[in-house]
Formats: C-alpha cells, structure tokens, sequence
C-alpha cells in the first residue's frame, strides 16, 4: 500500500525557516515523480514545487521561486521541502503526493498544517 | 499562464440523481486534466485523469469527458458520499488547480 506521511508544520513568524518532511513507503520512490501542493484554510489547492525522480530537475510556483527549496532522498525514502522567509500567506496544509503517467498526482499523505503569525 | 475555471461553485442535487461539473481551461490543455474529490479533513483523492481515465478503484459512477478547453465531470446516482468538493487540476507543462465546485445536498 502506498503511504505519504508528511511532517514539519507548525507555527512560525514571518521571516521564519520551516523543514518539512515526507516519509514514504510501499512503492520505489526513485522511480517516481514528486510534488508539493498546499491549501490554505478554507480554500483550494495550489501547487507548489516539483522534483524528478534524480533530484536534479525542479519547478516551483512563481510565489516560492527563491524562498522554498525541494529535495529528495531516495535511499531514505524521503521527500523534503524548505520553507524560507516565510510570509503569512503562506499559512496552509501543505501536502506531498507521487506523480504517475504524464506528472498527475495520485497518491496523497494527509498533510502537515504550516502557521505563519506573529 | 493558464487559468482553470469551475462551474457552477455550488451545485444541489438529489441524492440518486446526477451531477455535472463543468471546468474550463484559459488555452488549450489537450487531454491533460485531471479530477479530485476533496472530503473534509482529508487530503484529495483522485478520480480522474487524462480527462476521461478513471484511476484505480474508482466507481464507474464518475466519467470524465472533454478535451482541449472544456472538460466534464459526471457523476451518476449519487450517494451520500458523493456530496464533497471536486477540483480539477491542469497538468503536465503547468499545475493548476480549479477553485472547486461543492456538491450538496438539494
């Protein structure tokens, strides 16, 4: 059974820094795709970032381009997502998921909720 | 930059009976869309992609349909379960989302 387990969130002031972690499990997850996407309370969902299966080929939303950074570990089966200069519109849940045939996310973790306020 | 838009944002149905769910794409996305079913709490499941495959464990009750700009949600007989929110997501050379449409109860 594929398992995302997000981890990380948490409140944090402007300007702060956040780590967060996704463990995965039940799939090989050098072989796949990844994504980050996030929804803030009350709205929709909205990408955020994308990594290939080597690490070496990233996207990010125009919004985070400089501010987030997405990493992978393969042999530790871990997805991870740095969270810089944080605003407080940055304020959501934020979600891992693997990507299949043609980028689109299917499997999803339950998310890890990232408060920004002062 | 490619806008995804949904229609209508809430749609009131009767149980048993059908729903369609409308989302439109700003250009030309070709087959690259997708759909997700959102229960409160809990994180997207995805019903759709490749506007008209259904992904796995999926009940034939929900078809997709459309290509290029306009594509369709159907959802027949619906059940208790059904009345949640469904996104749509455009994917592949961008990811964008939809802004939901909620189903519920008429």
């Amino acid at each position: 059974e594929v398992q995302l387990v997000e981890s990380g969130g948490g409140l944090v002031q402007p300007g702060g820094s956040l780590r967060l972690s996704c463990a995965a499990s039940g799939f090989t997850l050098s072989s796949y795709w990844m994504t980050w996407v996030r929804q803030a309370p009350g709205k929709g969902l909205e990408w955020v970032a994308n990594i290939n299966p080597d690490g070496n080929d990233k996207d990010f939303l125009d919004s985070v381009r400089g501010r987030f950074a997405i990493s992978r570990d393969n042999a530790r089966n871990s997805l991870y997502l740095q969270l810089n200069s944080l605003r407080t519109e940055d304020t959501a849940v934020y979600y891992c998921a693997r990507m299949i045939s043609g980028y689109v996310p299917d499997s999803w973790g339950q998310g890890t909720l990232v408060t920004v306020s002062s | 930059e490619i806008v995804m838009t949904q229609s209508p944002p809430t749609l009131s149905v009767s149980p048993g009976e059908s729903a369609t769910l409308s989302c439109r794409a700003s250009q030309s996305v070709g087959y690259n869309l997708a759909w997700y079913q959102q229960k409160p709490g809990q994180a997207p499941r995805l019903l759709i992609y490749g506007a008209s495959k259904r992904a796995t464990g999926i009940p034939a009750r929900f078809i997709g349909s459309g290509s290029g700009t306009e594509f369709t949600l159907t959802i027949s007989r619906l059940q208790s379960e059904d009345f949640v929110v469904y996104f749509c997501l455009h994917y592949n050379s961008w990811w964008r989302f939809g802004q939901g449409t909620k189903v519920e109860i008429k």
